[in-house]
């Protein structure tokens, strides 16, 4: 398999603010990384697939300008949550493959559980 | 639209024994599917995998998964259970015209009996 982190693992804001969530690929190089967010005890929601060097395609009905997403090198991407509000608190999950366009086999970050009061 | 479809929300089974979780799709063409193991506080880890070739398909840990296209289903298996295995369960389909787009069922909680 391949080695993915997330930063942070867990972080607690306060409504109004924006945090800012950190994927790597430890192992490989990824053009493409996917953005999920898991409410409890149900299932992923992919949010948008994120590419290097190129604009996010986001998912019907998630808000671009609040969820943005960065794919500056072939090894990161982030993820700000701008103007966080309770409703925005959930769990975060990010995904990397080796393939271009996504396609197969994706491998999973830890997750990052975000907390808005 | 694809979907993914996992019946049975919680399933408990007694050590040692079988087990089957439930999947079934809905795709127009041959689909890529997955099943994932998440664990409490840890990242999916992936099990197994079916592309194309065998429709029986061997994973990780003792896990095997079945692709039936008539019953467009992809259930999953084990023999014997061990407590080690209780963890939420997702199946997921992928569309390689889409990207790479993983859809996810709505994840399966396996609880073990000693």
């Amino acid at each position: 398999g391949a080695v993915v982190s997330q930063h942070p693992s867990r972080v607690i804001c306060k409504s109004g603010t924006s945090v800012k969530i950190e994927c790597r690929s430890l192992d490989f190089q990824a053009t493409t990384m996917f953005w999920y967010r898991q409410f409890p005890k149900q299932s992923l929601m992919l949010m948008a697939t994120s590419n290097e060097g190129s604009k996010a395609t986001y998912e019907q009905g998630v808000e671009k300008d609040k969820f943005l997403i960065n794919h500056a090198s072939l090894t990161l991407s982030t993820l700000t949550v701008t103007s966080a509000h309770p409703e925005d608190s959930s769990f975060y999950i990010c995904s990397v493959s080796r393939l271009a366009g996504g396609l197969g086999e994706q491998y999973f970050g830890p997750g990052t559980r975000l907390t808005v009061t | 639209a694809q979907s993914v479809t996992q019946p049975d929300i919680h399933i408990t089974v007694s050590e040692g024994a079988s087990l089957e979780l439930r999947c079934n799709y809905s795709y127009g063409a041959t689909p890529y599917l997955f099943w994932y193991v998440q664990s409490p506080g840890q990242g999916l880890q992936l099990l197994l995998k079916y592309f194309s070739g065998d429709t029986l398909v061997q994973g990780i840990k003792g896990f095997e998964a079945e692709f039936k296209r008539s019953q467009s289903s992809f259930n999953l298996r084990k023999p014997s259970v061990h407590w080690s295995d209780a963890a939420e369960y997702f199946c997921a389909v992928g569309a390689g015209n889409q990207g790479g787009k993983l859809i996810f069922g709505q994840g399966t909680e396996l609880s073990v009996k000693p």
